[in-house]
Protein backbone atom coordinates (compact mmCIF):
# COMPACT_ATOMS: atom_id res chain seq x y z
CA UNK A 1 0.00 0.00 0.00
CA UNK A 2 1.28 3.78 -0.46
CA UNK A 3 2.21 5.57 2.21
CA UNK A 4 0.73 8.72 0.81
CA UNK A 5 -2.69 8.09 -0.39
CA UNK A 6 -4.82 10.55 -2.63
CA UNK A 7 -8.41 10.22 -3.51
CA UNK A 8 -10.24 10.43 -6.28
CA UNK A 9 -7.53 9.57 -8.69
CA UNK A 10 -9.34 11.20 -11.85
CA UNK A 11 -11.93 13.58 -11.37
CA UNK A 12 -14.40 15.87 -14.22
CA UNK A 13 -16.59 18.33 -12.77
CA UNK A 14 -18.35 21.50 -13.94
CA UNK A 15 -17.89 24.72 -13.00
CA UNK A 16 -19.53 26.29 -9.71
CA UNK A 17 -19.51 22.93 -8.51
CA UNK A 18 -17.77 22.16 -5.13
CA UNK A 19 -14.94 19.43 -4.80
CA UNK A 20 -12.76 17.67 -2.40
CA UNK A 21 -9.71 15.67 -2.56
CA UNK A 22 -8.52 13.93 0.10
CA UNK A 23 -5.15 12.66 1.20
CA UNK A 24 -4.19 10.01 4.25
CA UNK A 25 -0.87 9.30 5.34
CA UNK A 26 0.71 6.30 6.81
CA UNK A 27 4.28 7.69 7.36
CA UNK A 28 3.35 9.07 10.93
CA UNK A 29 4.81 12.64 9.83
CA UNK A 30 3.55 15.69 11.23
CA UNK A 31 4.05 17.96 7.98
CA UNK A 32 1.60 18.30 5.38
CA UNK A 33 1.50 19.96 2.09
CA UNK A 34 -1.06 20.60 -1.04
CA UNK A 35 0.59 21.80 -4.64
CA UNK A 36 -0.60 22.19 -8.34
CA UNK A 37 1.26 21.20 -11.02
CA UNK A 38 0.79 22.84 -14.20
CA UNK A 39 2.35 22.68 -17.30
CA UNK A 40 5.63 24.80 -18.00
CA UNK A 41 4.81 26.26 -14.49
CA UNK A 42 6.20 23.58 -11.93
CA UNK A 43 4.82 22.75 -8.39
CA UNK A 44 3.29 25.53 -7.03
CA UNK A 45 2.36 25.11 -2.87
CA UNK A 46 -1.54 25.70 -1.90
CA UNK A 47 -1.35 25.11 1.59
CA UNK A 48 0.57 23.25 4.10
CA UNK A 49 0.32 22.37 7.51
CA UNK A 50 2.85 21.43 10.34
CA UNK A 51 0.35 20.11 12.90
CA UNK A 52 -3.67 19.44 13.01
CA UNK A 53 -3.69 23.26 14.64
CA UNK A 54 -0.88 24.83 12.41
CA UNK A 55 -2.29 25.78 8.81
CA UNK A 56 -0.43 27.87 6.76
CA UNK A 57 -1.44 29.30 3.13
CA UNK A 58 1.05 29.03 -0.20
CA UNK A 59 1.63 30.84 -2.83
CA UNK A 60 -1.63 30.42 -4.68
CA UNK A 61 -4.44 29.54 -1.61
CA UNK A 62 -6.96 31.78 -3.55
CA UNK A 63 -10.38 30.00 -4.11
CA UNK A 64 -9.03 26.67 -1.95
CA UNK A 65 -9.19 25.99 1.38
CA UNK A 66 -8.31 23.09 3.19
CA UNK A 67 -8.91 20.81 6.35
CA UNK A 68 -6.38 19.25 8.53
CA UNK A 69 -8.81 16.61 10.38
CA UNK A 70 -5.70 14.34 12.17
CA UNK A 71 -2.17 14.14 11.79
CA UNK A 72 -2.93 11.51 8.98
CA UNK A 73 -5.44 13.38 7.01
CA UNK A 74 -5.19 16.72 5.08
CA UNK A 75 -8.69 17.45 2.64
CA UNK A 76 -8.00 20.11 -0.24
CA UNK A 77 -11.59 21.58 -1.23
CA UNK A 78 -12.71 24.10 -3.81
CA UNK A 79 -15.55 25.57 -3.23
CA UNK A 80 -16.96 26.59 -6.44
CA UNK A 81 -14.76 25.26 -9.12
CA UNK A 82 -13.66 27.41 -12.12
CA UNK A 83 -11.97 26.59 -15.42
CA UNK A 84 -8.14 27.43 -14.44
CA UNK A 85 -8.26 25.37 -11.38
CA UNK A 86 -7.43 22.47 -14.11
CA UNK A 87 -4.78 21.27 -13.39
CA UNK A 88 -2.92 17.89 -11.27
CA UNK A 89 -2.87 18.55 -7.76
CA UNK A 90 -0.76 16.64 -5.40
CA UNK A 91 -0.22 15.80 -1.66
CA UNK A 92 2.92 15.46 0.21
CA UNK A 93 4.27 14.99 3.85
CA UNK A 94 7.33 15.29 5.53
CA UNK A 95 9.06 14.65 8.82
CA UNK A 96 9.29 17.96 11.37
CA UNK A 97 12.56 17.85 11.37
CA UNK A 98 14.04 20.30 9.48
CA UNK A 99 15.70 19.67 6.18
CA UNK A 100 13.93 16.44 5.51
CA UNK A 101 12.57 15.53 2.02
CA UNK A 102 8.90 15.75 1.28
CA UNK A 103 7.32 12.09 -0.12
CA UNK A 104 4.18 12.58 -3.25
CA UNK A 105 1.41 10.68 -3.59
CA UNK A 106 0.42 10.19 -7.29
CA UNK A 107 -1.96 12.69 -7.60
CA UNK A 108 -4.92 14.03 -8.21
CA UNK A 109 -6.10 15.22 -12.33
CA UNK A 110 -8.73 17.28 -11.67
CA UNK A 111 -10.45 18.68 -15.03
CA UNK A 112 -13.59 21.52 -14.35
CA UNK A 113 -15.50 22.35 -17.90
CA UNK B 1 14.10 35.87 -3.33
CA UNK B 2 14.91 31.76 -3.19
CA UNK B 3 15.18 30.70 -6.49
CA UNK B 4 15.55 27.33 -8.02
CA UNK B 5 17.06 27.12 -12.18
CA UNK B 6 16.90 24.00 -13.64
CA UNK B 7 18.74 23.45 -17.13
CA UNK B 8 18.08 22.51 -19.90
CA UNK B 9 14.54 21.98 -19.85
CA UNK B 10 14.79 19.12 -22.41
CA UNK B 11 17.53 16.25 -22.78
CA UNK B 12 17.77 13.74 -25.37
CA UNK B 13 20.20 11.05 -25.01
CA UNK B 14 20.68 7.57 -27.03
CA UNK B 15 21.41 4.55 -24.57
CA UNK B 16 25.16 5.18 -22.89
CA UNK B 17 25.34 8.33 -23.71
CA UNK B 18 26.11 9.82 -19.87
CA UNK B 19 25.25 13.50 -19.52
CA UNK B 20 24.59 16.00 -16.63
CA UNK B 21 21.31 17.69 -15.12
CA UNK B 22 21.86 21.04 -13.56
CA UNK B 23 20.67 22.97 -10.84
CA UNK B 24 21.69 26.48 -9.89
CA UNK B 25 20.20 28.02 -6.65
CA UNK B 26 20.30 30.81 -4.94
CA UNK B 27 18.66 30.58 -1.25
CA UNK B 28 19.27 32.15 2.31
CA UNK B 29 20.94 29.43 4.66
CA UNK B 30 21.01 26.07 2.64
CA UNK B 31 19.72 23.45 4.80
CA UNK B 32 18.29 20.71 1.93
CA UNK B 33 18.89 20.22 -1.63
CA UNK B 34 16.59 17.65 -3.20
CA UNK B 35 16.25 15.66 -6.49
CA UNK B 36 12.99 14.15 -7.54
CA UNK B 37 12.32 11.65 -10.49
CA UNK B 38 8.94 12.31 -11.78
CA UNK B 39 7.25 10.04 -14.50
CA UNK B 40 4.46 10.77 -16.41
CA UNK B 41 0.72 11.04 -14.35
CA UNK B 42 2.78 10.10 -11.14
CA UNK B 43 4.03 11.66 -7.75
CA UNK B 44 7.61 12.78 -7.84
CA UNK B 45 9.70 10.05 -6.45
CA UNK B 46 12.54 11.23 -3.76
CA UNK B 47 15.68 10.97 -5.21
CA UNK B 48 18.59 12.37 -3.22
CA UNK B 49 18.96 15.09 -0.47
CA UNK B 50 22.30 16.88 -0.24
CA UNK B 51 23.12 18.82 2.35
CA UNK B 52 26.88 20.63 1.77
CA UNK B 53 28.74 21.89 -0.77
CA UNK B 54 31.27 18.52 -1.46
CA UNK B 55 28.53 16.29 -0.76
CA UNK B 56 27.97 13.41 -3.21
CA UNK B 57 25.24 10.33 -3.33
CA UNK B 58 25.22 7.94 -5.87
CA UNK B 59 22.16 5.34 -6.98
CA UNK B 60 22.44 2.82 -9.44
CA UNK B 61 23.01 5.10 -12.32
CA UNK B 62 22.79 8.51 -10.82
CA UNK B 63 24.88 10.54 -9.15
CA UNK B 64 24.03 14.34 -7.25
CA UNK B 65 26.59 16.41 -6.01
CA UNK B 66 26.53 20.01 -4.70
CA UNK B 67 28.28 23.27 -4.53
CA UNK B 68 27.82 26.40 -3.04
CA UNK B 69 26.06 27.69 -6.14
CA UNK B 70 24.72 24.52 -7.82
CA UNK B 71 23.92 20.52 -7.89
CA UNK B 72 24.57 18.46 -10.92
CA UNK B 73 22.49 15.10 -11.14
CA UNK B 74 24.84 13.23 -13.30
CA UNK B 75 23.63 9.98 -15.47
CA UNK B 76 25.93 7.69 -16.28
CA UNK B 77 25.39 5.09 -19.51
CA UNK B 78 21.56 5.90 -19.52
CA UNK B 79 19.02 3.23 -19.66
CA UNK B 80 15.15 4.03 -21.51
CA UNK B 81 13.85 3.57 -18.35
CA UNK B 82 15.82 6.45 -16.80
CA UNK B 83 13.34 8.76 -19.11
CA UNK B 84 11.52 10.74 -16.63
CA UNK B 85 11.13 14.49 -15.40
CA UNK B 86 14.16 15.28 -12.71
CA UNK B 87 13.08 17.80 -10.55
CA UNK B 88 15.44 19.93 -7.86
CA UNK B 89 14.07 21.85 -4.64
CA UNK B 90 15.74 23.62 -1.89
CA UNK B 91 14.48 24.00 1.43
CA UNK B 92 16.46 27.10 2.96
CA UNK B 93 16.17 28.86 6.86
CA UNK B 94 14.06 31.34 5.52
CA UNK B 95 11.15 28.97 3.92
CA UNK B 96 9.51 28.30 7.23
CA UNK B 97 9.31 24.50 6.02
CA UNK B 98 8.52 25.07 2.23
CA UNK B 99 10.22 23.59 -0.63
CA UNK B 100 11.20 25.79 -3.36
CA UNK B 101 10.85 23.51 -6.90
CA UNK B 102 13.03 24.22 -10.48
CA UNK B 103 10.88 23.73 -13.53
CA UNK B 104 12.40 20.15 -14.08
CA UNK B 105 14.28 18.21 -16.94
CA UNK B 106 13.56 16.06 -19.25
CA UNK B 107 14.94 13.28 -19.87
CA UNK B 108 14.49 10.91 -22.60
CA UNK B 109 16.93 8.27 -23.59
CA UNK B 110 16.56 6.15 -26.69
CA UNK B 111 17.45 2.46 -27.33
Amino acid sequence: DADVTQTPRNRITKTGKRIMLECSQTKGHDRMYWYRQDPGLGLRLIYYSFDVKDINKGEISDGYSVSRQAQAKFSLSLESAIPNQTALYFCATSDSTGGKPQHFGDGTRLSIL
Amino acid sequence: EDQVTQSPEALRLQEGESSSLNCSYTVSGLRGLFWYRQDPGKGPEFLFTLYSAGEEKEKERLKATLTKKESFLHITAPKPEDSATYLCAVYGSSNTGKLIFGQGTTLQVKP
